[in-house]
């Protein structure tokens, strides 16, 4: 069965400063796509960015990049000159995808902070 | 807008009292599902819908029903809900079941005492 993990319960950046979230997975399926969603504390779940399995180079939205390691299942999202809005909790996940369903497996989550 | 709806958003409520959380979704996706939140825990599926009176379990199933009678809604339903039933609760859906964008609603926090 596929498993996420978020080992960094909580972490802390300075604004302006670069911070990463890290990320594995377990999974014996040649391609997927993973996914790191931002929950702010309205609840609502935003798609950050996404990253097929297939594709070598790594995802980049605006401030926001993976570093995709396939070979290790590392999944790590970098944010980039951070900003008091970037304050929320950042759940790393996983699809599976095939026969019937159709579902995201999520990480525990890692409640960042941004100090001003 | 399209969007997905969840009412009520926040519920209080007794043991053994019947409640229902309704999802509605305006962009004619096929696919729908449930999710809960807990700490520590991520989130997990708790049923998911293909299409129209197609349904099936997710992760943890135990305790909730559901139906699809109509595409734009997918109520979850908790007959006797207990206090383990706490938690965060989000409706999500997709165009079809193969696309792997999923629309989450606004969620529903729900105290069970």
């Amino acid at each position: 069965a596929q498993t996420v993990t978020q080992s960094q319960p909580e972490m802390s950046v300075q604004e302006a400063e670069t911070v990463t979230l890290s990320c594995t997975y377990d999974t014996s399926e040649s391609d997927y796509y993973l996914f790191w969603y931002k929950q702010p504390p309205s609840r609502q779940m935003i798609l950050v960015i996404r990253q097929e399995a297939y594709k070598q180079q790594n995802a980049t939205e605006n401030r926001f990049s993976v570093n995709f390691q396939k070979a290790a299942k590392s999944f790590s999202l970098k944010i980039s000159d951070s900003q008091l809005g970037d304050a929320a909790m950042y759940f790393c996940a996983y699809r599976v995808y095939g026969g019937a369903t159709n579902k995201l497996i999520f990480g525990t989550g890692t409640l960042l902070a941004v100090q001003p | 807008e399209a969007q997905v709806t969840q009412n009520p958003r926040y519920l209080i409520t007794v043991t053994g009292k019947k409640l229902t959380v309704t999802c509605s979704q305006n962009m004619n996706h096929e696919y729908m599902s449930w999710y809960r939140q807990d700490p520590g825990l991520g989130l997990r599926q708790i049923y998911y819908s293909m299409n129209v009176e197609v349904t099936d379990k997710g992760d943890v199933p135990e305790g909730y029903k559901v139906s699809r009678k109509e595409k734009r809604n997918f109520p979850l339903i908790l007959e006797s809900p207990s206090p383990n039933q706490t938690s965060l609760y989000f409706c999500a859906s997709s165009l079809k079941p193969s696309d792997y964008e999923q629309y989450f609603g606004p969620g529903t926090r729900l105290t069970v005492t």
